[in-house]
């Protein structure tokens, strides 16, 4: 069965300060999709980043960056110099490599960057 | 930019009533997908269709239906709402139904079943 852990529920930061959010997933498949994705305050799920099974490189976005550790199952999300903007709720979801129905969502962290 | 749009920001129903949840998307997406968020259980799969009139049911099926008659155009339906169907509704598209590809979100319609 397939399964995505957000432990962290909510988060507080201050302005400029680095933030981690923790992603663990559980999966029998040998491949598989990672995904993160905001939901700022308006709603609207924003896609962040989808990283494949086999692709364990790290990845880096402007003050964003993913660490992707099979090892460890996780796939942590790290915020750098936080702003205010980067108040949402942010979820990690996980899917089968074949078939676009079954993407599996984290029950999502909630970041509050403080000014 | 992929455009997915949901026909209401905010809606009220009474106990009951038959609701309609509209959904378009503008990218030609063989895919497209109902989910509701609700607080501590994340984004939960009702239903997803992966072409015209195909339908296939999520983790969440009970109490809704869904029909798609045209490409861009995903419904939702809810035949008799009760207030637990009180909740935020997402709909989804993405590209190829042969691999798993990224979903693209539309801006959610928060529901309230009085």
């Amino acid at each position: 069965a397939q399964k995505v852990t957000q432990a962290q529920t909510e988060i507080s930061v201050v302005e400029k300060e680095d933030v981690t959010l923790d992603c663990v997933y559980e999966t029998r498949d040998t491949t598989y999709y990672l995904f993160w994705y905001k939901q700022p305050p308006s709603g609207e799920l924003v896609f962040l980043i989808r990283r494949n099974s086999f692709d364990e490189q790290n990845e880096i976005s402007g003050r964003y960056s993913w660490n992707f550790q099979k090892s460890t199952s996780s796939f942590n999300f790290t915020i750098t110099a936080s702003q205010v903007v980067d108040s949402a709720v942010y979820f990690c979801a996980l899917s089968e490599f074949v078939g676009a129905n079954n993407l599996f969502f984290g029950t999502g962290t909630r970041l509050t960057v403080i000014p | 930019d992929v455009k997915v749009t949901q026909s209401s920001r905010y809606l009220v129903k009474r106990t009951g009533e038959k609701v309609f949840l509209e959904c378009v998307q503008d990218m030609d997406h063989e895919n497209m997908f109902w989910y509701r968020q609700d607080p501590g259980l994340g984004l939960r799969l009702i239903y997803f269709s992966y072409d015209v009139k195909m339908k296939e049911k999520g983790d969440i099926p009970e109490g809704y239906s869904v029909s798609r008659e045209k490409k861009e155009r995903f419904s939702l339906i809810l035949e008799s709402a009760s207030t637990n169907q009180t909740s935020m509704y997402l709909c989804a598209s993405s590209w190829d139904s042969t691999t798993t590809d990224t979903q693209y979100f539309g801006p959610g319609t928060r529901l309230t079943v009085l």
